[in-house]
Parts: C-alpha cells; sequence; structure tokens
C-alpha cells in the first residue's frame, strides 16, 4: 500500500523567510496530493492540494510542487507570518483510496 | 464549523465506563473517517465507512466500536478503555469514494478523550 514519508519533523524560520516542507510517496499511481494545517487545538484544515496532471499550483503565499517521476511534492510558504505557526501534514491517494498522511511538520515561525 | 460537527468536546471517563462518540457532518458526503491524534501517531486512521458499510477497521481494538446508521452520523461507541487509549478523535468525511475521484478531507474539531 502507500505509503508517505514526510519531512522535516520540526522546522523553525524567522518571520519573513520561507519555508519548505517535503513529502515522499511510494506508490507511482497516486493522483491526490493534499496538505493540512493543523493550529494547536484547532481541527486540520485542507489548505491546498494539487493533482498529478499539473506540476505546481499557487495560492498566495503557499505553492505546491510535485515532481511525479521522483515521487515527492513539496509545500512552500513565502512571506512566513507568526499565524502561519502550525502542524502541517501532507497526504496522498490514489481513485477511491483512501488519504495517507505524512507525520506531520511542526512550524514555528520566530519574530 | 465546518460542516462537521462532533460532540462531545472533552470526555473523561473511567476505565470501566461506556460512552459514545458522535459525529454529524452537513455536506452530503458518503464517505466518514475516525482518526485517533496522539503524539506518538499524529493521524492514525481508525475506520473508514462508505455508503454507511464499514470498508476498512485498521486493527483496532475491539472496545472500540463504530457505527454508522446513516451516511450523516458516524458514531464511536467505547467501552473498558485503557489509559493509553487517551488521545485527540478526530471524525472526517469526504464527498466520493468512486474510482476516478478523490477528494481531500473536512475534519470535525475532535473529542479530546481522557481515560482515568
Amino acid at each position: 500500500g502507500e505509503n508517505v514519508e514526510q519531512h522535516p519533523s520540526t522546522l523553525s524560520v524567522q518571520e519573513g523567510d520561507s519555508a519548505v516542507i517535503k513529502c515522499t510517496y511510494s506508490d507511482s499511481a497516486s493522483n491526490y496530493f493534499p496538505w493540512y494545517k493543523q493550529e494547536l487545538g484547532k481541527r486540520p484544515q485542507l489548505i491546498i492540494d494539487i493533482r498529478s496532471n499539473v506540476g505546481e499550483k499557487k495560492d498566495q503565499r503557499i505553492a505546491v510542487t510535485l515532481n511525479k517521476t521522483a515521487k515527492h511534492f513539496s509545500l512552500h510558504i513565502t512571506e512566513t507570518q507568526p499565524e502561519d505557526s502550525a502542524v502541517y501534514f501532507c497526504a496522498a491517494s490514489r481513485g477511491a483510496q483512501k488519504l495517507v498522511f505524512g507525520q506531520g511538520t511542526r512550524l514555528t515561525i520566530n519574530p | 464549523e465546518t460542516g462537521v460537527t462532533q460532540t462531545p468536546r472533552h470526555l473523561v471517563m473511567g476505565m470501566t465506563n461506556k460512552k459514545s462518540l458522535k459525529c454529524e457532518q452537513h455536506l452530503g458526503h458518503n464517505a466518514m473517517y475516525w482518526y485517533k491524534q496522539s503524539a506518538k501517531k499524529p493521524l492514525e486512521l481508525m475506520f473508514v465507512y462508505s455508503l454507511e458499510e464499514r470498508v476498512e477497521n485498521n486493527s483496532v481494538p475491539s472496545r472500540f466500536s463504530p457505527e454508522c446508521p446513516n451516511s450523516s452520523h458516524l458514531f464511536l461507541h467505547l467501552h473498558t478503555l485503557q489509559p493509553e487509549d487517551s488521545a485527540l478523535y478526530l471524525c472526517a468525511s469526504s464527498p466520493s469514494r468512486s474510482p476516478t475521484s478523490n477528494y481531500g478531507y473536512t475534519f470535525g474539531s475532535g473529542t479530546r478523550l481522557t481515560v482515568v
């Protein structure tokens, strides 16, 4: 079955700098890759997703890139702000299969 | 609220108690999920229901018993739990589990369970 590895497990960046979180997946047939943000004490929320027919998707300060050949996808956050501090989860799935989540990255933005 | 409501938000129960967690979604989704979230395993899938049929049970101990009476409601019945079962229990739903489509999940706010 699918296996998703997420790195790093913790990431600390200065406010205004960029943050990058990377995930690798094992099932080459996976075709849907969402990212979730979970703030302290709150539910995971979908912030951006990408399907396998595109290589990059952007939404304001966040972007996701997908490399199907290497089977990895990354979340990029530019001009980081304190409210970006949270745990971020990547996930992968194909067709009707369930989402398989990574282990999460705790991102801390230092003022 | 995102359209997925979980009750109660907090629950403290003794090891001999029986309690139930409830999840309700008003998004018209037809797949629902139970996840356990703890420090050791951030998002651990427990059960999957699709069109009210249980399609996955991830080796969950029998002291956890799910129920899906209709596509809008999902329950997790708890009995004789252990302290290590203390965690945040998250419910999620998704629009479809068809072979040709996949979508992200909408999570509820979770039930923070403490077993004493």
